[in-house]
């Protein structure tokens, strides 16, 4: 158990929808990362907060964002679904945010199912 | 920006060492080198982090040239167990300078009786 808890664990809905995935961090972590997985393209970085700030962006569609709470907790929110947004999205955190070792630990991910 | 390329897949068996190679051309003076574990449905799990050099822990090792050019992550002794998806990820979170974080495409390698 690494500590980052995930919600819901399975999410089935229909395109065009919008969801939101929750994410806890592990106590005390200040960083907030979320990962797409999907067959075809492997592990994909989106997007990083860090103690409520974005701090960095990676390949995140415009139509999902994402915001990180002052209680840390994240959410990610997909909109105007498509299928191909079909994947696992993991969210990770980490207790440095500027310098030094940055070890990540993932939540069990949250299984995303467009139909 | 830093992208990794590693081999596809790798095929092992058990009680011989595994030396998993990333390439990182383009890798940035602030960046570190990290790898982790994926098992099926699973998140990644932190293997191992270094800067330049070698770097040892109690599950593995990384070898880091000089030019930083490519990295190798070696499994000493490996099991049924160790068979997973490894991935190589060339990163910095520090300073003022936005993190940027990359993953390989990963390396499955499987480990035979």
């Amino acid at each position: 158990d690494s500590g980052v808890t995930q919600t819901p664990k399975h999410l089935i809905t229909a395109t065009g929808q919008r969801v939101t995935l929750r994410c806890s961090p592990r106590s005390g972590d200040l960083s907030v990362y979320w990962y797409q997985q999907s067959l075809d393209q492997g592990l994909q970085f989106l997007i990083q907060y860090y103690n409520g700030e974005e701090r960095a962006k990676g390949n995140i569609l415009e139509r999902f964002s994402a915001q990180q709470f002052p209680d840390l907790h994240s959410e990610l929110n997909l909109s105007s679904l498509e299928l191909g947004d079909s994947a696992l999205y993991f969210c990770a955190s980490s207790v440095v945010g500027s310098g030094g070792i940055n070890e990540q630990f993932f939540g069990p991910g949250t299984r995303l199912t467009v139909l | 920006l830093a992208k990794t390329t590693q081999p596809i897949s790798m095929d092992s068996y058990e009680g011989q060492e595994v030396n998993i190679t990333c390439s990182h051309n383009n890798i940035a003076t602030n960046d570190y080198i990290t790898w982790y574990q994926q098992f099926p449905s699973q998140g990644p799990r932190f293997i191992i982090q270094g800067y330049k050099t070698k770097v040892t822990n109690e599950v593995a090792s990384l070898f880091i040239p000089a030019d930083r050019k490519s990295s190798t992550l070696s499994l000493p002794r490996v099991s049924l167990s160790d068979t997973a998806v490894y991935y190589c990820l060339v990163g910095s979170d520090r300073g003022s300078t936005l993190g940027r974080l990359y993953f390989g495409r990963g390396t499955q390698l499987t480990v035979w009786p």
